[in-house]
């Protein structure tokens, strides 16, 4: 019944490796986003994605990439783990966007990445 | 620069008592507006949002924001707060050029 999940929801880490985030959405939804929210609670997005665009926002380090195997997923890829890079990343989903954010975006649980 | 501020990092009322989370922005162009409530450890959930139309605007849970042109606001109220309220709420803008600004956020606290 979860209309968006993510996998895990907890992740340590060591400083310099590799590691992936899954996000699921069955709301049959088109655009998928995720979002980091740091330690004093500021929430910013990283990337919004439907099936025919990408869209990053620019202070993202290249660090980050999204994938998205199907319309359903966009999982998030960091390489190089960094100390600051510890936050809660949450996914989420609306309908179509047309670059407005005007339609009602659902989000994940979050997943609490601690890098040590 | 297009900005969101949340005035009050912590807000405290007592059970049935007025809430008001004030919202702020600056922008060039007109805004959509959104309030958000997180409860711990949960993602976040639209309350609200304000695109077109009455600038009223009725949420969930009894919450209503009121677009203010004039001042640019966009203040969260509920008249009476319950227990079940206490949550992390942001207000957010969306400035029309696919760039979403979260404020910091405002930590509802309700006394019995």
């Amino acid at each position: 019944d979860t209309a968006v999940s993510q996998t895990p929801k907890y992740l340590v880490t060591q400083m310099g490796n590799d590691k992936s985030i899954k996000c699921e959405q069955n709301l049959g939804h088109d655009t998928m986003y995720w979002y980091k929210q740091d330690s004093k609670k500021f929430l910013k997005i990283m990337f919004s994605y439907n099936n025919k665009e990408l869209i990053i926002n620019e202070t993202v380090p290249n660090r980050f990439s999204p994938k998205s195997p199907d319309k359903a997923h966009l999982n998030l890829h960091i390489n190089s783990l960094e100390l600051g890079d510890s936050a809660v990343y949450f996914c989420a989903s609306s309908k179509r966007e047309n670059r407005n954010f005007q339609e009602t975006q659902y989000f994940g649980p979050g997943t609490r990445l601690l890098v040590l | 620069a297009q900005s969101v501020t949340q005035l009050g990092s912590h807000v405290s009322v007592s059970e049935g008592a007025l809430v008001l989370l004030r919202c702020n922005y600056s922008s060039s162009v007109p805004p959509y507006l959104f309030w958000y409530v997180q409860y711990p450890n949960q993602g976040l959930q639209l309350l609200l949002k304000y695109t077109t139309g009455a600038t009223l605007v009725k949420g969930i849970n009894g919450f209503e924001a009121e677009f203010k042109k004039s001042e640019t606001s966009f203040h969260l109220t509920k008249p009476s707060a319950h227990m079940s309220d206490a949550a992390e709420y942001f207000c957010a803008v969306s400035f029309n050029n696919n760039d979403m600004r979260f404020g910091a956020g405002t930590r509802l606290t309700v006394k019995p």
